[in-house]
């Protein structure tokens, strides 16, 4: 069946500006998943969603970090006020059990 | 905080031979999941194999096998008769105390030669 996607696959904007960034998991995971993958940190865990229970934010690196999850299944990733720091790829991921598969990312770059 | 070390930033190997990528993890559960990523220039994350820490089993998938030892916190992925598409950015991640967070390593980048 079909994996996870991940939209656009690569971004460029200005600074300041927000961007929105979208993940479709694989049919019928429950669990899904946001990281952010960047030269310095490495890969860093951002959010998790689980069904209809209150999302795990403790990784959103500031609150001008938001996402939300409709209807159980896709997701948006937003970032208000770009900074240039914020450049990197945005990995999403989905799961049943206990294995994240993930999308192929979204490059951000912040100018 | 837990950590997932890989010591080795780039490792090289020769078709048709075997190589080892070591990882060492901290956590302080009894159960747990460690899994190895192969992430090539494509970006996407591949998923190589998967452990459960109560197995005592070391998992193994194709030419691709684990060395688990519990007590020491090591989980290294052994690549038998590789092969040029094999050729990518390996990653070790291990569960978090959450229980669904993966935590990673810095990743090992393997090259592949003919």
């Amino acid at each position: 069946g079909a994996g996870v996607s991940q939209s656009p696959s690569n971004k460029v904007t200005e600074k300041g500006k927000d961007v929105e960034l979208r993940c479709d998991p694989i049919s019928g995971h429950t669990a899904l998943y946001w990281y952010r993958q960047s030269l310095g940190q490495g890969l860093e865990f951002l959010i998790y969603f689980q069904g209809n229970s209150a999302p795990d934010k403790s990784g959103l690196p500031s609150d001008r970090f938001s996402a939300e999850r409709t209807g159980g299944s896709v997701s948006t990733l937003t970032i208000q006020r770009t900074q240039q720091e914020d450049s990197a790829v945005y990995l999403c991921a989905s799961s049943l059990e206990d294995t994240q598969y993930f999308g192929p990312g979204t490059r951000l770059t912040v100018l | 905080a837990q950590t997932v070390t890989q010591s080795q930033p780039e490792m090289s190997v020769q078709e048709a031979e075997t190589v080892t990528l070591s990882c060492t993890y901290d956590t302080s559960e009894s159960d747990y999941y460690l899994f190895w990523y192969k992430q090539p220039p494509s970006r996407q994350m591949i998923l190589v194999i998967r452990q459960e820490a109560y197995k005592q089993q070391n998992a193994t998938e194709n030419r691709f096998s684990v060395n688990f030892q519990k007590a020491a916190k090591s989980f290294s992925l052994k690549i038998s008769d590789s092969q040029l598409g094999d050729a990518a950015m390996y990653f070790c991640a291990s569960e978090t105390n959450s229980g669904y967070a993966l935590n990673f390593g810095k990743g090992t980048s393997l090259l592949v030669t003919p």
